[in-house]
């Protein structure tokens, strides 16, 4: 069954400092890892977009890992802003034309002043 | 350029009566979504367009759901009858081509069955 895990739940941190979000994906065929990021009461945006072939992909202050082989993605947010409080989502296509996208429940990133 | 656009923003229903959401996608995007978004939880999809055209309803409830998107660009999702279960964000997303392509979501219709 094609899953994304995601890690922690929640999470509180100080504004200035830098935290690490997780995600685990048992999803068959792999055609690309994606994270969004979800303000309260907005749609997802999407911060990264990563194929099989990439490890790591940037975006400003937030940075993105793949490792195909474990299976395994992160999220490294540096120096947090207030304005970084939001959901994280990650997102497997198992590809295809159609892209079958599998959505993570998503990290709820509180950033406290 | 324009985003997804979606109305309205916010729906408070009793059970068992109708309602409707409207979505108008970015300008060239063929492809479009329609997501439910319970508390809590990632998005789900409900039913996806290419065009006019439907690609996946699998897991739209049809008994009660329905969606269209007769000219390929504006799309509506009806609900009838609502159910309290039904409460949740329901997403527009579209895109160009789902292979490589982001895809960009409005910003919602909250829905409250009571």
């Amino acid at each position: 069954k094609n899953q994304v895990e995601q890690s922690p739940q929640s999470l509180i941190i100080l504004e200035g400092k830098n935290c690490t979000l997780q995600c685990n994906y048992t999803v068959s065929p792999f055609s690309n890892l994606r994270w969004y990021k979800q303000d309260t009461g907005r749609g997802p945006v999407s911060l990264t977009i990563m194929t099989f072939s990439e490890n790591t992909k940037s975006n400003g202050r937030y940075t993105a890992t793949l490792d195909a082989d474990t299976k395994q993605s992160s999220l490294h947010i540096t120096a947090s802003q207030l304005s970084d409080s939001a959901s994280y989502i990650c997102v497997v296509s198992a590809g295809g034309s159609q892209g079958n996208l599998i959505f993570g429940k998503g990290t709820k990133l509180s950033v406290k002043p | 350029e324009a985003g997804v656009a979606q109305s309205p923003r916010y729906k408070i229903i009793e059970k068992r009566q109708s309602v409707a959401f409207w979505c108008n996608p970015i300008s060239g995007h063929a492809t479009l979504y329609w997501y439910q978004q319970i508390l809590g939880q990632g998005p789900k999809l409900l039913i996806q367009f290419q065009n006019n055209g439907v690609v996946d309803d699998s897991q739209l409830p049809k008994d009660r759901f329905s969606a269209e998107r007769l000219k390929g660009v504006d799309s509506t999702l009806k609900i009838q009858p609502a159910k309290l279960e039904d409460s949740a964000v329901y997403l527009c997303a579209s895109t160009r081509d789902l292979t490589l392509e982001k895809l960009f979501f409005g910003s919602g219709t909250q829905l409250s069955v009571l």
